[in-house]
């Protein structure tokens, strides 16, 4: 049940691209994204809900597949301050199941 | 002001002991949650709560309950403390379930 995320590391010089995907196995109803760097708290980047709606930063786009149960997370140009662990999350209609996905390390160097 | 705040920072006690985290949030949130991170950094959610309804993850072990006394606060009751309950919990809350949210800085929790 917990989503699985691709790839599981990548690394990435400054101002180049990448994607993160998340792919679960359950129909879902939102899609959460959080960032964590080492010794801290995960921070809230982005949430897409079934039907389109999506609440999140400006500067951090994703999609999501509800069909297919996958979402992705698009980083572009991508700063040093990118750098951390990406986890989404995936929660099913009723909220009564939430689950975390594998996670995937990003570092970007200069 | 820190918005979502847990004390303490770390907890060090023995197998077999009953110990508390507690969460506080000034943000007039309605939701708040407690999460697992354990050693191999994979997250889980324990419970989500909101002043209506309380959700557990089926796979929580009794020995954990949550108790809100108000709507800014919940903290996190462990009973008989096991080696394996060792990790950080983090706290976090939202304005709604669907919403951003906000966490506390974590309490390293090590069962020796």
């Amino acid at each position: 049940q917990q989503p699985v995320q691709s790839p599981q590391a990548v690394i990435l010089r400054e101002g180049e691209d990448a994607v993160i995907n998340c792919s679960s196995s359950k129909a879902l109803y939102s899609v959460h994204w959080y960032r964590q760097k080492h010794g801290e708290a995960p921070v809230f980047l982005m949430i897409l809900l079934k039907g389109g709606e999506q609440k999140g930063h400006d500067k951090i786009s994703a999609s999501f597949n509800e069909k297919k149960q996958q979402s992705s997370l698009y980083l572009t140009a991508s700063q040093l301050s990118y750098s951390g662990t990406y986890f989404c999350g995936t929660e099913n209609a009723r909220g009564n199941q939430f689950y975390f996905g594998t996670g995937t390390s990003l570092t970007v160097i200069p | 002001d820190t918005a979502v705040s847990q004390t303490p920072k770390y907890l060090v006690t023995q197998m077999g002991n009953d110990k508390s985290i507690k969460c506080e949030q000034n943000l007039g949130h309605d939701t708040m949650y407690w999460y697992k991170q354990d050693s191999k950094k994979f997250l889980k959610i324990m419970f989500s709560y909101n002043n209506k309804e309380l959700i557990i993850n089926e796979t929580v072990p009794n020995r954990f309950s949550p108790k809100s006394p108000d709507k800014a606060h919940l903290n996190l009751h462990i009973n008989s403390l096991e080696l394996g309950d060792s990790a950080v919990y983090f706290c976090a809350s939202s304005p709604l379930r669907t919403d951003e949210a906000f966490f506390g800085q974590g309490t390293r929790l090590t069962v020796v």
